[in-house]
């Protein structure tokens, strides 16, 4: 099956960037996301990109993906307090196959 | 309006007892899931539903049953609960697009805490 790799902690001070990793091994990905987790909360969609993009840009948000490396990144600039959380990515095969990875801990310091 | 509902929020029960979690989505969405995340916060799928056919299954024991008796409803039953299954569950639905543009967005649930004492 497919493997999804993050590192699992970032800490940061308040108002840098911060860049979370995430790795995977099949090509054929259709999307990919970013999904954001709260303490004590479920999931929620941050942004997402198609395969066939290099970079999309969000407000504070960046995504980069690097198909040839199987690389995937979310840059967030000016971080702050409240985006301490867990970061997962996911990849979508075949439009109903989602591979999530484990999950990154941003932790903001003031 | 809540899009996908779990309940019980928490659930404490003894090994060996069967439990089940109820899940619902109100987003008429085609395709349901249930994850598992642990105490480490590493996050697997477990199920997923299309149109009443289960379609994954990760290696998960067959002590874990998912029953869905409409599209809007995936139910996870557990049979002899262990203290390893101790952990929060997530549902989550989805709509299968299949036509470029579409975002196929997972929609979570808020998580059932499971503890097996």
């Amino acid at each position: 099956g497919e493997d999804v790799e993050q590192s699992l902690f970032l800490s940061v001070r308040e108002g840098d960037s911060s860049v979370i990793n995430c790795t995977y091994t099949d090509s054929s990905s259709t999307y990919l996301y970013w999904y954001k987790q709260e303490p004590g909360a479920g999931l929620q969609l941050l942004t997402y990109i198609f395969s066939n993009m290099d970079m999309k840009q969000d407000q504070r948000l960046t995504v980069l993906l690097n198909k040839k490396d199987k690389h995937l990144s979310l840059r967030i600039a000016d971080t702050q307090t409240g985006d301490s959380a867990i970061y997962f990515c996911a990849v979508l095969y075949n439009f109903n196959k989602f591979y999530f990875g484990s999950g990154t801990k941003l932790n903001v310091k003031p | 309006d809540t899009a996908v509902s779990q309940t019980p929020k928490y659930l404490v029960t003894q090994m060996g007892n069967d439990k089940s979690i109820k899940c619902e989505q109100n987003l008429g969405h085609d395709t349901m899931y249930w994850y598992k995340q642990d105490s480490k916060k590493f996050l697997k799928i477990m199920f997923s539903y299309n149109n009443k056919e289960l379609i994954i299954n990760e290696t998960v024991p067959n002590r874990f049953s998912p029953k869905s008796p409409d599209k809007a409803h995936l139910n996870l039953h557990i049979n002899s609960l262990e203290l390893g299954d101790s952990a929060v569950y997530f549902c989550a639905s989805s709509q299968e697009f299949e036509e470029r543009g579409a975002i196929n967005e997972q929609f979570f649930g808020p998580g059932t805490r499971l503890t097996v004492l």
